[in-house]
């Protein structure tokens, strides 16, 4: 069974842009969660989507929002990009978001913002 | 508020060493506990986790956690350290009213010197 998948893996964008991650679930989940990885903030909790809908929201401002598709894939769109958005945005799927199931993380998207 | 303490950036042990990796936590309800591991330029992986019942816990690759309630503990454990046990541990936590938001430690990086 493929694993979680994110694309793009590295992207490099200034300050003011905005930007789209993708993520593919592995085959049959249907919760994903989006997490931010920076060296001083460690992992951070963004949002989860269950069957398209958003069922937690981490403390992020509103620049940062995502998406569920049909699919269970997912999308995260950061908007006015901010160099403190420089981060590895990491994906991560469970079969379902009961509080006991474990998640199983895609590679990351590295995103830099000059 | 959830929260997840692993008080030491780094653990240094020589293979073939008994390891481990604290982590303590605090929720309002009752926890689920997961620790997942990270290796460089990859995603994090699922280690093992504590939902209810034995408070010994085992999981992949020969790692092993006890939970304590009256410590609000959930060490991570390995009889014998690897070489390839180095990498990035994280202990999460999650509690029962508060859905599927996981709630990250800010990570122990481990060391095993051959």
């Amino acid at each position: 069974k493929a694993g979680v998948t994110q694309t793009p893996r590295y992207l490099i964008k200034t300050r003011g842009q905005q930007v789209t991650l993708s993520c593919s679930p592995i085959s049959g989940h249907r919760s994903v969660s989006w997490y931010q990885q920076t060296p001083g903030q460690g992992l951070q909790f963004l949002f989860e989507y269950f069957s398209e809908t958003q069922r937690n929201k981490g403390n992020f401002p509103g620049r940062f929002s995502g998406r569920q598709f049909s699919n269970s894939r997912s999308e995260m769109n950061v908007s006015t990009l901010e160099l403190g958005d420089s981060a590895l945005y990491l994906c991560a799927s469970s079969f379902t978001s009961d509080v006991y199931n474990e998640q199983f993380f895609g590679p990351g998207t590295r995103l830099t913002v000059l | 508020a959830q929260s997840v303490a692993q008080p030491e950036d780094q653990v240094n042990v020589a293979e073939g060493n008994p390891l481990t990796v604290k982590c303590t936590y605090s929720v309002s309800g009752n926890p689920y506990l997961f620790w997942y591991v990270q290796y460089p330029n990859r995603g994090l992986q699922f280690l093992l986790k504590y939902i209810t019942g034995d408070n010994l816990v085992k999981g992949s690759y020969g790692f092993e956690a006890e939970f304590n309630k009256s410590q609000t503990s959930f060490h991570l454990k390995k009889p014998s350290a690897l070489v390839s046990d180095s990498a990035l541990y994280f202990c999460a936590v999650r509690d029962g009213t508060g859905g599927f938001k996981t709630i990250f430690g800010a990570g122990t990086r481990l060391f095993v010197k051959a």
